[in-house]
Formats: structure tokens, sequence, C-alpha cells
């Protein structure tokens, strides 16, 4: 079936350091989402790609989708310790109702 | 604005006791609702989604049950728990046809 893989699974990286994290779906997407759970909280939705090739920031976030809308990442410039927590990307699942989400990267930042 | 609402935050349930978690949505009609569990430190899990009242899609056959008894609320159920439906319980919404999924506070539950 449909799967989405994240890599890595786990990054510890200095403040001020960059971090990237990785997305690849089985299937060609339509879009794809990420979401950030910060400990202890829910999974919160940052951004949604559609476009083959995009490219979107917010603030020090880039994210990418691929030109065979198959792969995304999510790149940090200078992380800072809020950006402490779980980084998920999803895709829409077969059923149209439902996304298939990876099992995320945790990302911790040491000051 | 739209909210979602979970309760109770935290539970403490001992192995062979029944389960009843609720989530609602405010300020929107005919969302769809799904619930989540995440085991710690691990990934979404999708239990069930429901399009609409009564109706309900079950992806992981379990122990847990849910039903949708009225537009907005959703409930996640369980008749007798097992030490392993300890986890941290999620409720997402979302509206039409959009993908983006919209979660709730959670309900962390540990059974004993």
């Amino acid at each position: 079936g449909q799967q989405v893989m994240q890599i890595p699974q786990y990054q510890h990286v200095q403040e001020g350091e960059d971090f990237t994290t990785y997305c690849n779906s089985s299937t060609t997407l339509s879009n794809i989402q990420w979401y950030k759970q910060r400990p202890g909280g829910h999974p919160v939705f940052l951004i949604q790609l559609v476009k083959s090739g995009e490219v979107k920031k917010q603030k020090r976030l880039t994210f990418q989708f691929g030109e065979a809308k198959k792969n995304s990442s999510l790149h940090i410039t200078a992380t800072q310790t809020t950006d402490v927590g779980t980084y998920f990307c999803a895709g829409p699942a077969n059923s149209g109702y439902a996304l298939n989400f990876g099992k995320g990267t945790s990302l911790l930042v040491t000051p | 604005s739209q909210t979602i609402h979970q309760w109770p935050a935290t539970l403490v349930q001992p192995v062979g006791s029944p389960l009843s978690l609720e989530c609602t949505v405010e300020g929107t009609s005919n969302p769809n609702l799904y619930w989540y569990r995440q085991a710690a430190g691990r990934g979404l899990q999708l239990l069930f989604y429901s399009v609409g009242i009564g109706q309900i899609s079950s992806e992981v056959p379990q122990n847990l049950s849910a039903s949708r008894p009225q537009d907005r609320q959703f409930i996640l159920s369980s008749k007798k728990l097992l030490l392993s439906d300890s986890g941290f319980y999620l409720c997402a919404w979302r509206q039409g046809a959009s993908d983006t999924q919209y979660f709730g506070p959670g309900t962390r539950l540990t059974v004993l």
C-alpha cells in the first residue's frame, strides 16, 4: 500500500546549526503537508505544498516538493531551541479522506 | 473560528475497565473527524475516521470502537481496556475538500 517514509528518525543539533528532514512517498502525491508537534503537545499544521517543484518559506523554514511529487524536504536554517519537536510529513491516502503520516523526525536543539 | 475540544486531558484506568473519550468541534458543520493514537515517542496511528453522522471507518481492528452521534461529536470507546491501549489519543477534523487536518489537544491514557 501507499507509504510515506521520513528520515532521519532523530536529529540532535547545536543551536545555530541547520537541520533537514526528508520525506519520500511510494506513490505520486497530489499534495504534501508538514506538521510540527512540540514535546507534550499536539501536531500543528505548518504548510501544504501542491505544485511540482514548489518551494515555500516560513521565516527560517524552507519547504520543497519534488519535481516528481513523490518527495519533500523541510530545512531549518540556524536552528533555535524553539524549533525542538517532531516534524511530520503527510500525504493524502488512497481513500481520499485520510492522510498517511510519516513516522516523524524528532529534532533536539541544545544551546 | 473553529475550535476542537477533547476531554479528559489525562486519564489513568485499570486494565479491564471501560473507556469513553469525547471530541467536539465548534465553528464548522459536517466536518470529517479522525481518531489517532500515538505511543510514546512514536508516530501517528489512524484508528477511525468519520465523514458524517453514524458513518465510521475503522483503519485498524482492535479493542476500540468509535461513534458519531452528532455532527460535531466523535467518541472513542472500549468495553475492556488492555495495557497496550495506553497512549496519547488525538482527535482531528478537516473541512470539505481540503486535506489539512487540525488536531485537538489530546488525551493521555495510562492503563495500569
